[in-house]
């Protein structure tokens, strides 16, 4: 099974200010990679899919870069809406798609 | 709107067993593979079963092997996960998704607790 690592766990960051997140695959996942957003009570939210494409709906200041075993999403400039908890999925060996821990990103 | 609503989460004792529902609306459901995704504060996010779309193919984690049995009913537009032998570790909020690797629509939850 493939294992996601996502760093850091916890970001502080000011509204207005770019927040970075990384993902590391244990083995190549290619750019099958999805990043999702969850905040409190909610179900998770797809934000980027193919490591670099944009769901419908999903803001221009959230962008994804990455292929391989290394992958970054990057939020240009943070919203009040942004914090929350960050996960990215990989889906090139599937079953199962595995999921990293989790980044949680926090008002700095 | 698409829209997954997922019922049936509750208490159960160990070894015990549930099952979950979701009914899906606002889409072709047919014609979508579906999932079951769940989520607990230990082990974070976990996918668990996925359903072809016609029903014909079901795919499973490890995890819940032998214990899970995923459905879907396309005339009624639900999907479906019968859980035996349930165990304290299966205690989790249970999403269903549409789709099968990527998942762009979820619905609330339900949780289930094995206690």
């Amino acid at each position: 099974e493939i294992v996601m690592t996502q760093s850091p766990a916890t970001l502080s960051v000011s509204p207005g200010e770019r927040a970075t997140l990384s993902c590391r695959a244990s083995q190549s996942v290619s750019s099958n990679l999805a990043w999702y957003q969850q905040k409190p009570g909610q179900a998770p939210r797809l934000l980027i899919h193919g490591a670099s494409t944009r769901a419908t709906g999903v803001p221009a200041r959230f962008s994804g870069s990455g292929s391989g075993t290394e992958f970054t999403l990057t939020i240009s400039s943070l919203e009040s809406e942004d914090f929350a908890v960050y996960y990215c999925q990989q889906y090139n060996i599937w079953p199962p798609g595995t999921f990293g821990q989790g980044t949680k990103v926090e008002i700095k | 709107d698409v829209q997954l609503l997922e019922s049936g989460g509750g208490l159960v004792q160990p070894g015990g067993s549930l099952r979950l529902s979701c009914a899906a609306s606002g889409f072709t459901f047919s014609s979508y593979a579906m999932s079951w995704v769940r989520q607990t504060p230990g082990k974070g996010l976990e996918w668990v079963s996925a359903i072809s779309d016609s029903g014909g193919t079901t795919y499973y984690a490890d995890s819940v092997k032998g214990r899970f049995t995923i459905s879907r009913d396309n005339s009624k537009n639900t999907l479906y996960v019968q859980m035996n032998s349930l165990r304290a570790e299966d205690t989790a909020v249970y999403y269903c998704a549409k789709d099968r690797k990527i998942w762009g629509v979820w619905g609330q939850g339900t949780t289930v607790t094995v206690s």
